[in-house]
């Protein structure tokens, strides 16, 4: 079993829509949350971070974590066709606490 | 600020080849990081350093792969010799690293490798 578990799409959506990408994980030590987006041929880029358990809303984007059930969101409103590109989580925490695991990606599209 | 640089960007090689991957960190970033990125795959640490001393290389294959960090700066990754399972972008990445806090790692845009 994947340390960290993440739908790898592709999921094609409509401008416009509420965009759901999760993750779930094993590891009770994990205490930090990442997302990050890549785009094709780029290194991935933060976008947003969670400590522990709870919300944090960035703009358009809100992150929430839920270390009960091991499992993270990100959600996406009014999406747009930037948007399109691969979402990735990323976590780290307890022993060897800057270490990133991350997820496999979800591969986004928002048509126009 | 100039982010993390990598070069070269792409790299095609017969397998059994040697080849070798350079990465200029962030100006004071004290560690760095090379992660591997088969393609459909999240990325994958290889190795961590905290200034030029090793910090994790425990999912690094050294019995073809080796990483240095002379003076603390800049990264060059190795691969002798190449295996076609190989094939994959190596990103580095680097973040200022001081405590076992949480520190944002920036990444560098990757090296293409693909191992014919």
């Amino acid at each position: 079993q994947k340390e960290v578990e993440q739908d790898p799409g592709p999921l094609s959506v409509p401008e416009g829509a509420i965009v759901s990408l999760n993750c779930t994980y094993s590891n009770s030590a994990f205490q930090y949350f990442m997302w990050y987006r890549q785009y094709s041929r780029k290194g991935p880029e933060l976008l947003m971070y969670t400590y522990s358990s709870g919300n944090k809303e960035d703009g358009r984007f809100t992150a929430q974590v839920d270390k009960s059930s091991k499992y993270i969101s990100l959600f996406i409103r009014d999406s747009q066709p930037s948007d399109s590109a691969t979402y990735l989580c990323a976590m780290s925490g307890g022993q060897g606490a800057q270490k990133l695991v991350f997820g496999q990606g979800t591969r986004l599209t928002i048509n126009p | 600020e100039a982010g993390v640089a990598q070069s070269p960007r792409y790299k095609i090689i017969e397998k059994r080849q040697s080849v070798a991957f350079w990465c200029n960190p962030i100006s004071g970033h004290a560690t760095l990081y090379w992660y591997q990125q088969i393609l459909g795959q999240g990325p994958k640490l290889l190795i961590q350093f905290q200034n030029n001393g090793v910090v994790d290389d425990s999912q690094l294959p050294k019995d073809r792969f080796s990483a240095e960090r002379l003076k603390g700066v800049d990264s060059t990754l190795k691969i002798q010799p190449a295996k076609l399972e190989d094939s994959a972008v190596y990103l580095c990445a680097s973040s200022l690293g001081v405590g076992a806090s949480y520190n944002e790692q920036f990444f560098g845009p990757g090296t293409r490798l693909t191992v014919l």
